[in-house]
């Protein structure tokens, strides 16, 4: 079946330009993670929605960074004013419930600021 | 959360088992075991996960010690393709409801022709 999508699969933007990333979880799954995973770094976890609620926001680096999902699916992840910092590949995660199914991932956005 | 203890790297002769160590003497009860894998430039897939009882999927085995304070994953044909970077996690509810999950350095692991 169909698996979590992300789009796009590359973004270079300019510094103090804005971004929105895009992913689609696998259907039915009303859990939702990003992360961000930077050259050579583990995973850094940033936000988990519960359906359409973020219950879980502490990852966020900073208030340029926000994240909204609609209708129980698809979330976007919105950096203002980026900088060359936030470049990295941010990754989404979908799991069937919130007892802590298992994640599947999507291939990533990778995001260049210059 | 528990850590886990992984070696830097391991390279293994293709057709033959490749065997992924893991520590996490710190585990808890209620915890499970889970291993992705990363392979270059592509999303962490996941593999296998278990609490206590050995597990086995079409992709890997995984074997978890009495004591739950280590596991193995077991491929047990390697090829090429399973080239990459394994990462052995201990999954702790993070409370609110989520799970977030915890990846380390992992294990490179090269197949060699």
């Amino acid at each position: 079946g169909a698996g979590v999508s992300q789009s796009p699969s590359n973004k270079v933007t300019e510094k103090g330009k804005d971004v929105e990333l895009r992913c689609d979880p696998i259907s039915g799954h009303t859990a939702l993670y990003w992360y961000r995973q930077s050259l050579g770094q583990g995973l850094e976890f940033l936000i988990y929605f519960q359906g359409n609620s973020a219950p879980d926001k502490s990852g966020l680096p900073s208030d340029r960074f926000s994240a909204e999902r609609t209708g129980g699916s698809v979330s976007t992840l919105t950096i203002q004013r980026t900088q060359q910092e936030d470049s990295a590949v941010y990754l989404c995660a979908s799991s069937l419930q919130e007892s802590g199914d298992t994640q599947y991932f999507g291939p990533g956005t990778r995001l260049t600021v210059l | 959360d528990a850590k886990t203890t992984q070696p830097t790297s391991m390279d293994c002769a293709e057709g033959r088992a490749a065997n992924l160590p893991c520590n996490h003497s710190t585990i808890s009860g209620n915890e499970y075991v889970y291993w992705y894998r990363q392979i270059h430039s592509q999303g962490p897939q996941y593999i296998i996960h278990g609490l206590k009882n050995n597990e086995t999927n079409e992709m890997a085995s995984l074997i978890i010690t009495e004591d739950r304070k280590s596991s193995t994953l077991i491929l047990p044909h390697a090829t090429l393709r399973d080239t990459a970077v394994y990462y052995c996690i201990v999954r702790a509810y993070s409370g609110a409801g989520s799970y977030q999950l915890t990846f380390g350095k992992g294990t490179k692991l090269s197949v060699i022709p």
